[in-house]
């Protein structure tokens, strides 16, 4: 059990370049979060996947951010036209069914 | 209203003393409460785990749960330095579903030697 792997671990980027994050889930777990949190708040749920399914989105993932898990193990997130207010910490979890979450080391992104 | 609320803090203790974390939350469907330990800089990670009513203890930790106050607290007995994070009460509104967790804002503890 190496733990949640997320890469890379800080990204810059200009405004309105793509980025993508990817998140390599503890390999037994079936559901992988993705969570957004800013400096002096707790994590904002992002979106959630079971197994391949993504099941739940939150009014936060705006259309310029997509998420996929292709074939159930590893998920990314992709941002697309990137803007200041996307600056913040985004973190992967998962977890087996009824179980608690594990969180990853995150992505620090920041917009110059 | 927010969904979980905490005392942002900073909550300051001497070393050796008990630390008492706060959380209320709104949806009393709620079933799944956790604690999370955050250090600066890194991600969060869980320390206790409550889904009924009552207290549980591990360690120095003990997580307490009262769902008709809709209420869950963090005792850390014996305070040590190295407990100075911000620790982050998370609650699973949905039960045994889905698993979305709500954070509250965190509450920053200060243990001083």
């Amino acid at each position: 059990d190496t733990g949640v792997s997320q890469n890379p671990r800080h990204k810059i980027t200009k405004r309105g370049q793509n980025v993508t994050f990817r998140c390599d889930p503890i390999s037994e777990h079936n559901r992988l979060y993705w969570y957004r949190q800013t400096l002096g708040q707790g994590p904002e749920f992002l979106t959630y996947f079971q197994n391949e399914a993504q099941l739940e989105k939150s009014r936060l993932l705006s259309d310029r951010f997509s998420a996929e898990r292709p074939k159930g193990s590893f998920s990314t997130l992709e941002i697309q036209r990137t803007e200041q207010g996307d600056s913040a910490m985004y973190l992967c979890a998962s977890s087996g069914v009824d179980q608690p979450q594990h969180f990853g080391d995150g992505t620090r992104l920041s917009i110059l | 209203q927010k969904e979980v609320e905490q005392n942002s803090g900073p909550l300051s203790v001497p070393e050796g003393a008990i630390a008492s974390l706060n959380c209320t939350y709104s949806d009393r469907g709620s079933q799944s409460f956790f604690w999370y330990r955050q250090y600066s800089g890194k991600s969060p990670e869980l320390i206790m785990s409550i889904y009924s009513n009552g207290d549980k203890e591990d360690g120095r930790f003990t997580a307490q749960l009262n769902k008709a106050s809709q209420y869950v607290s963090l005792l850390i007995r014996d305070s040590q330095p190295s407990d100075s994070a911000t620790y982050l009460c998370a609650v699973n509104p949905i039960y045994n579903q889905g698993g979305k967790l709500i954070f509250g804002q965190g509450t920053e503890l200060s243990v001083k030697p």
